[in-house]
């Protein structure tokens, strides 16, 4: 039961235009949602997050969208760089319950090319 | 230290065998998760640990693992009898606060049992 989906495994987008990663969840008690990037050999490290009060959130080139009624939210990166390259992994979890557990999907792997 | 250590970085052992995983948080973090991330999937909560208490362990597959933290600091997630099912990538996180703030993600211990 996969709580959580990201459905592309893999996106390549050229350096300078916008990246789009897409997340599913189907959870309704879900309350606060991340999204972590992750490159080759090390682990995930914290990207930006949102509260589901919110439908947005920007920090920098990065803006996370949440749609509650679709249980849909989006990573948006403009521009994208060469850097950004790595896998995304989509977390929420149930923050009004006292939950710590962050289920996350099964992430996709981002390719920005020069 | 500078960020989430764990030790070894990676541990090949006979099925049978018990093997205790170790983590070192960043310092004064307060909590502390264990993930288990397969080839090609995002990470799966195992257990939590609020300080030295373990308030949430139902992520953990079966009595074969165990985790503690008794000085609310370094924590050791243990798996005995070993099974090839158990081969994965263990990754331990660390945060500041409670309540899903960002995690903080060590290298893993990539676990082989043969």
């Amino acid at each position: 039961d996969q709580q959580v989906k990201q459905n592309s495994p893999s996106l390549s987008v050229q350096e300078g235009r916008i990246s789009i990663l897409n997340c599913d969840y189907t959870n309704s008690m879900f309350d606060y949602f991340l999204w972590y990037k992750k490159y080759p050999a090390e682990g995930p490290t914290f990207l930006i997050s949102i509260s589901s009060i919110k439908d947005k959130n920007e920090d920098g080139r990065f803006t996370v969208f949440l749609n509650k009624s679709a249980k849909h939210l989006s990573l948006h990166i403009v521009p994208s760089q060469p850097g950004d390259s790595a896998v995304y992994f989509c977390a929420a979890s149930v923050r009004q319950g006292g939950s710590e557990k962050l289920v996350f999907g099964k992430g996709t792997k981002l390719t920005v090319n020069p | 230290g500078a960020g989430v250590s764990q030790s070894p970085r990676y541990k090949v052992t006979k099925r049978g065998q018990d093997v205790a995983l170790r983590c070192d948080p960043i310092s004064g973090h307060v909590s502390l998760y264990w993930y288990r991330q397969a080839l090609g999937q995002g990470p799966e909560f195992l257990t939590y640990f609020n300080y030295e208490a373990q308030q949430d362990k139902s992520g953990l597959p079966n009595d074969r693992f165990s985790a503690e933290r008794p000085e609310g600091s370094i924590s050791t997630l243990t798996i005995q009898r070993t099974e090839q099912r158990d081969s994965a990538m263990y990754r331990c996180a660390s945060s500041p606060r409670t309540g899903n703030t960002e995690a903080f993600f060590g290298q893993g211990t990539r676990l082989t049992v043969v």
